[in-house]
């Protein structure tokens, strides 16, 4: 099966620092992965769509200087919140698009639960 | 815009029981795929069943099936025999079939409960 992971699961930070996740393609190859942003009992919000060796593509609203996208190989891509503040508090997902077949499906990374105090 | 609608914010059954869980969509494009994602209390979502809107034939998974009404763009899941296991929120979204990002649109997710 297409397993993504996504490290860490959970991050404690104060108010002005930044904070990297990482999410990985573990067992094929990604070009393009997703990053999402979920509030307590609502649905999955795209944040921006990661292209591998090119800029990501930012949906309306989401500030690209706030959140930084890399994705420099076909198995890792990152999102940096810069300066964080407590509105960032979240829960953020990352999915990666699975090219085998007709690469249609997306296969989620178990999240990263992120606080700024 | 394409948009996703799931009427049914919360459902709870008896174990063993059938459920079904309802998702309309809009869109004007002819080829794209529809999906459920289940989202369990660890928050890890899991793909149920995906269908390709070109097929007419329902897709299954197990005790997973859907009913794919194309022109009256409906694509609703049942679950049978219910489990404890499912219970969880579930998301149906749409993506694009042309080339491109294939963004996923999500609906706004129904909480099914399974009750012992």
């Amino acid at each position: 099966g297409a397993v993504v992971s996504q490290h860490p699961s959970r991050v404690i930070c104060k108010s002005g620092t930044s904070v990297k996740i990482e999410c990985r393609s573990l067992d094929f190859q990604a070009t393009t992965m997703f990053w999402y942003r979920q509030f307590p009992k609502q649905s999955l919000m795209l944040m921006a769509t990661s292209n591998e060796g090119s800029k990501a593509t930012y949906e309306q609203g989401v500030e690209k200087d706030k959140f930084l996208i890399n994705h420099a190989s076909l198995t890792l891509s990152t999102l940096t919140v810069t300066s964080a503040h407590p509105e960032d508090s979240s829960f953020y997902i990352c999915s990666a698009r699975d090219l085998r077949g007709q690469g249609e499906t997306q296969y989620f990374g178990p999240g990263t639960r992120l606080l700024v105090l | 815009a394409q948009t996703v609608t799931q009427s049914q914010p919360e459902m709870s059954v008896q174990e063993a029981e059938t459920v079904t869980l309802s998702c309309t969509y809009d869109t004007s494009e002819n080829n794209y795929y529809l999906f459920w994602y289940k989202q369990p209390p660890s928050r890890q979502m899991i793909l149920v069943i995906r269908q390709e809107a070109y097929k007419q034939q329902n897709a299954t998974e197990n005790r997973f099936s859907v009913n794919f009404q194309k022109a009256a763009k409906s694509f609703s899941l049942k679950i049978s025999d219910s489990q404890l296991g499912d219970t969880a929120m579930y998301f149906c979204a749409f993506m694009r079939g042309i080339q491109g990002a294939q963004k996923l649109v999500f609906g706004q997710g129904t909480r099914l409960t399974i009750n012992p």
